[in-house]
């Protein structure tokens, strides 16, 4: 069974930053693309970032580019996703999802809540 | 950006009838590589992580009940559900996988 389990998740002061975890079990973490997805407080999802299998190509939202970095480690079947310069608007729950084939996400993790407040 | 939008924002269905969700992109979604609508529908309940129901816009996710149903092509698609059960209160969205992913705002189901 697919285990997606974040971490890493607090209040930050705007400027700040911080490093989302997400263990993965239960597939061949190795061989599929992964993303981070995110949800402001009682808004839509907005998709964050993804990485390739062997993590040789990142993609971004435009408003996380320089400031968000998405990187994986094969060896742990871990995802993170390094967030610096925090704003107020990145506060959201940050969901590790698996991304299948093409773009599809089909499996969550419960998400991780960031919050940028001072 | 391809920008996916949702219509309605919210609906009221009684327990047992047809709920219709509509989701419109601001250009088409059908890749010529693949040949396929690159669109995926997801439920989410409250304080719950989305749920994949389709992709490819009609391709039901295992273990989906059958009274949902995905269509459409190109700009427009709509997700069905074709008798609203209880465990169906949610909030859909749909999402776009040609280039880099955007969802729909969501649309609330309610009894």
């Amino acid at each position: 069974e697919v285990h997606l389990v974040e971490s890493g998740g607090g209040l930050v002061q705007p400027g700040g930053s911080l490093r989302l975890s997400c263990a993965a079990s239960g597939f061949t973490f190795s061989g599929t693309w992964m993303s981070w997805v995110r949800q402001a407080p009682g808004k839509g999802l907005e998709w964050v970032a993804n990485i390739k299998e062997d993590g040789s190509v990142q993609i971004y939202v435009d408003s996380v580019k320089g400031r968000f970095t998405i990187s994986r480690d094969n060896a742990k079947n871990s995802l993170f996703l390094q967030m610096n310069s925090l704003r107020a608007e990145d506060t959201a729950v940050y969901y590790c999802a698996r991304d299948n084939l093409g773009g599809r996400f089909d499996h969550w993790g419960q998400g991780a809540l960031v919050t940028v407040s001072s | 950006d391809i920008v996916m939008t949702q219509s309605p924002d919210s609906l009221a269905v009684s327990l047992g009838e047809r709920a219709t969700i509509n989701c419109q992109s601001s250009q088409s979604v059908l890749h010529s590589s693949t040949n396929k609508n690159h669109l995926a529908w997801y439920q989410q309940k409250p304080g719950q992580p989305p749920k994949l129901l389709f992709y490819w816009a009609s391709t039901r996710e295992s273990g989906v009940p059958d009274r949902f149903s995905g269509s459409g092509s190109g700009t427009d698609f709509t997700l069905t559900i074709s008798s609203l059960q209880a465990e169906d209160v949610a909030v859909y969205y749909c999402q776009q996988y040609v280039g880099i992913k955007t969802f729909g705002q969501g649309t609330k189901v309610e009894i």
